[in-house]
């Protein structure tokens, strides 16, 4: 079984704060994917990665970085959190070949404050 | 905004049958799949369709009609558990990015 997990389910930051969201699989999957999720907006892409160090923004990028330093690990920063960065955020994987299903982690809720 | 269009919300009875319906725009995609998620839990795999026609899976069904850039998923002989929302999602020509719905949740009434 596919396994990916995120290091929290619930987050509380304060604005302004460096926030670390982390989210490794266990399957050796290339490509990684940061999402959110919003009421009546969907899934919205932020970041993928599609190897080890490398990285393409998505489709709204602005306020996020990613970094992936190793293959099972894709993190999202917000490097100064502000209350519009409350959501839910959702990460994902998939092997470079293959099928395009996405697996994805159990969610962080993250809210600002 | 959204690529990919689908209801918000839908309500049937159990035992029932509802049916989903995507719609998006036909360039772009190579296919489409559907994810169920209950609250507070990560979408899972459905299906995906690539070419057209119904494929058939249990008690769900899914449709893909590339010409006319519309989906549905068939859910029949409802039953409470699959109250949850379900996302259509199209993937670009590279497979790289999933451009997703907003997603529709259907509520089970019994």
């Amino acid at each position: 079984d596919v396994k990916v997990t995120q290091s929290s389910r619930y987050l509380v930051k304060r604005t302004g704060e460096k926030v670390f969201l982390e989210c490794v699989q266990d399957m050796d999957h290339e490509n990684m994917f940061w999402y959110r999720q919003d009421p009546g907006l969907g899934l919205r892409l932020i970041y993928f990665s599609y190897d080890v160090k490398m990285k393409e923004k998505g489709d709204i990028p602005e306020g996020y970085s990613v970094s992936r330093e190793k293959k099972e690990r894709f993190s999202l920063i917000l490097e100064s959190a502000s209350t519009n960065q409350t959501s839910m955020y959702l990460c994902a994987s998939r092997p470079r070949r293959g099928s395009y299903e996405q697996y994805f982690g159990p969610g962080t809720r993250l809210t600002v404050t | 905004g959204q690529n990919i269009d689908q209801p918000t919300e839908m309500t049937a009875t159990e035992g029932a049958i509802v049916q989903i319906n995507c719609t998006y725009q036909t360039s772009g995609f190579n296919g489409l799949f559907w994810y169920q998620q209950h609250a507070g839990e990560a979408p899972t795999f459905l299906s995906y369709n690539v070419l057209d026609g119904l494929e058939e899976k249990g008690r769900f069904s899914s449709f893909l009609s590339r010409s006319k850039g519309y989906s549905y998923l068939l859910l029949k002989e409802l039953q409470m558990k699959d109250s949850a929302s379900y996302l259509c999602a199209g993937p670009k020509a590279a497979g790289n990015k999933l451009t997703f719905g907003g997603g529709t949740r259907v509520l089970v009434k019994p």
